[in-house]
């Protein structure tokens, strides 16, 4: 089977600028989640989305940070505007089931964001 | 709060040897562990998991080991193989099903 897609692989920008990913999960998959991955960290959820609705977003900065799924598929996630501390590895990963007990996440390659 | 800690960032080993990776976590709710095994430029790919009702797992050359009293995990490689140099990550879940990860363990293997 296809892998989780994600565009783009690598992101330069200033801060204050937008920037947006995108993510193709798993054909099949409903359930979608976008992490951010700083140097030095294990991934951290930004927000989980199960089919086109948002499950979990208690960590996704709002201010900034805004991600949709309007189909059920796709998922992009904007950042507007950048900052430094934004500098990261965006990884997107999807799931066949909610709760992932049965069924371990899939990630996509990630894009590299950086800040400057 | 970092509720999962994998406190050696890195680990090197012969090859043919055994790889002990571990892992502590705080969150006595957490019910379900995985590991995650992670190339360069690349995403984090699934690798082994165990359910709190069970102390150990194996699955080929990898097994893993529970134990719940201490709030301890452990990742067993045997043997070491080159292609196995990558960053583990341990992570965990409990009823929220939200997934924790720790900061990840580099192994190098060396020939």
């Amino acid at each position: 089977e296809a892998g989780v897609a994600q565009s783009p692989r690598y992101k330069i920008i200033e801060k204050r600028q937008s920037v947006a990913f995108w993510c193709n999960p798993i054909s099949g998959h409903a359930t979608l989640y976008w992490y951010q991955q700083i140097l030095g960290q294990g991934p951290k959820l930004l927000i989980q989305f199960q089919n086109n609705g948002v499950v979990d977003d208690s960590q996704l900065p709002k201010d900034r940070f805004s991600a949709e799924r309007l189909k059920g598929v796709d998922s992009t996630l904007k950042i507007q505007p950048a900052k430094l501390e934004d500098s990261a590895v965006y990884l997107c990963a999807s799931s066949s089931s909610r709760d992932g007990y049965n069924s371990p996440l899939h990630f996509g390659n990630g894009t590299r964001l950086t800040v400057t | 709060d970092q509720q999962v800690k994998q406190n050696s960032p890195s680990l090197s080993v012969q090859e043919g040897r055994i790889s002990i990776l571990n892992c502590d976590y705080t969150n006595s709710m957490f019910d379900y562990f995985l590991w995650y095994k992670k190339y360069p430029a690349e995403g984090p790919t699934f690798l082994i998991s165990i359910s709190s009702i069970k102390d150990k797992n194996e699955d080929g050359r990898f097994t893993v080991f529970l134990n719940k009293s201490a709030k301890h995990l452990s990742l067993h490689i045997v043997p070491s193989q080159p292609g196995d140099s990558a960053v583990y990550f341990c992570a965990a879940k409990g009823d929220d099903y939200k997934l924790s990860f720790g900061a990840g363990t580099t192994v190098t293997v060396r020939a």
